[in-house]
């Protein structure tokens, strides 16, 4: 069936770093555009990122932009987020998102399918 | 980047329905048709209920509807069931390959 599943969250000092990966499965991933969201425990959304199918073209929000790096590897249908300089405000659970597509596999700008997350926590 | 607004909470009765209002700017839920809607219950992953303002991805019971007026989107939920009870979140694209999202609203069934 169509999955995400995310990995590589942890716990990690400010100024660290964590590699969070999201293994796809059960649908033609190298089609799809793919997103970052966190959430902080208790509150809401924020979308971190995306990267589109070239895994070329990606884009980050301003509160991550200059230490979050989004990558894919199509071949391996595995999205990546290189989380560096990390900051006591990422604490967050971390999930990654699928961009719905048309029939005609044009981007309809919505998260179909959804991760389960993986938690990082950063503290000293 | 800034979220957009949304009423921190509702509420209705079993069969009623409520609105969840989701206000923007012209920047992004003004706009782009690329507006849609999420549940999400307690220690689980956001749900899609809601694309491109008003349709309904498969699976999706027609009591959840969307609409849009100028900068504000919309989300009614009729005929109220106990399993409604949720946070719902609205996200907008918001130009650029940038999405911005609601601060949340949570659906109480009374």
């Amino acid at each position: 069936q169509v999955q995400l599943v995310e990995s590589g969250g942890g716990m990690v000092q400010p100024g660290g770093s964590l590699r969070l990966s999201c293994a796809a499965s059960g649908f033609p991933f190298d089609f799809y555009g793919m997103h970052w969201v966190r959430q902080v425990p208790g509150k809401g959304l924020e979308w971190v990122a995306v990267i589109w199918s070239d895994g070329i073209k990606t884009t980050s929000a301003d509160s991550v932009k200059g230490r979050f790096t989004v990558s894919r590897d199509n071949s391996k249908k595995t999205v990546f987020l290189q989380m560096n300089s990390l900051r006591v405000e990422d604490t967050a659970v971390y999930y990654c998102a699928r961009d719905r597509l048309s029939e005609f596999q044009v981007t309809q700008a919505a998260f179909d399918v959804w991760g389960q997350g993986t938690m990082v926590t950063v503290s000293a | 980047q800034s979220a957009l607004s949304q009423p921190p909470s509702a509420s209705g009765s079993p069969g009623q329905s409520v609105t969840i209002s989701c206000t923007g700017t012209s920047n992004d839920v003004g706009g782009y048709r690329f507006i849609s809607w999420y549940q999400q219950h307690p220690g689980k992953a956001p749900k899609l209920i809601i694309f491109e303002v008003t349709k309904r991805p498969s699976g999706v019971p027609d009591r959840f509807s969307g609409s849009k007026s100028g900068s504000t989107a919309s989300l009614t939920v009729s005929g109220l069931q106990a399993e409604d009870e949720a946070d719902y979140y609205c996200t907008s694209y918001a130009g650029g390959d940038i999405w911005v999202f609601g601060g949340g609203t949570k659906l109480t069934v009374l």
